[in-house]
């Protein structure tokens, strides 16, 4: 059992690149997040999804795009990479809201040069 | 938005020592997380509870509701425990749109 797989696991961009982040779960749960988690910070929500074919706004979604187009997908993009945007995504299914468990994939570490 | 804040930010201890960290947040919530997160970089859920207390093997947690207050707890402490501890509230008290992350605690155990 998979769970939560994110690829690709490492990816460096020249500035103005574009990239698409992709996670996927077989866990049949409704519930998708990307984080972004930065040094001497704690994780940040990107983007969220209650379902397939919706996404919502999170904290810091500027510079971002998402798309849920099947259950088990949460595609993740950078239409124009900057280097503001090195860190590491992480992506996290659950079966409901907060009331439940994340599971987390292993992270995609990104460099924008 | 939820305010999480953890303490201590780095904790260095002996192997055996019983080890506190401490979360606390600024919105009524209806559960609140404890993840670790290995050396390696991986995330895992170690509680999720939304009153008193919970155990699994050596690792207690425990929250108060009205002090907006949570605990992690481990006991006889093993070099294997070091790791980066984070504590996370929903975002915004109902929960539907993710949570909110402390900014973790640096354990290490030291044989």
């Amino acid at each position: 059992n998979a769970g939560v797989t994110q690829t690709p696991k490492f990816r460096v961009l020249k500035t103005g690149q574009s990239m698409t982040l992709l996670c996927a779960q077989d866990m049949n749960h409704e519930y998708m997040y990307w984080y972004r988690q930065d040094p001497g910070m704690g994780l940040r929500l990107i983007h969220y999804s209650v379902g397939e074919g919706t996404t919502a706004k999170g904290e810091v979604p500027d510079g971002y795009n998402v798309s849920r187009l099947k259950k088990q997908n949460f595609l993740l993009g950078l239409e124009s990479a900057a280097p503001s945007q090195t860190s590491v995504y992480f992506c996290a299914a659950a079966r409901g809201s907060a009331k439940n468990i994340q599971y987390f994939g292993a992270g995609t570490r990104l460099s924008v040069l | 938005k939820n305010e999480v804040e953890q303490s201590p930010q780095n904790l260095t201890a002996q192997e055996g020592e019983f080890i506190t960290i401490n979360c606390s947040y600024s919105v009524g919530i209806s559960a609140l997380h404890w993840l670790q997160q290995h050396p390696g970089g991986g995330i895992v859920s170690l509680f999720m509870l939304s009153s008193g207390k919970k155990k699994h093997g050596r690792l207690i947690a425990t929250i108060n509701i009205q002090e907006k207050h949570s605990s992690l707890h481990i006991t006889a402490s093993h070099p294997r425990d070091s790791a980066v501890y984070i504590c996370a509230a929903p975002y915004s008290g109902g929960g539907a749109d993710g949570l909110t992350f402390g900014k973790g605690t640096h354990l290490i155990i030291q044989p």
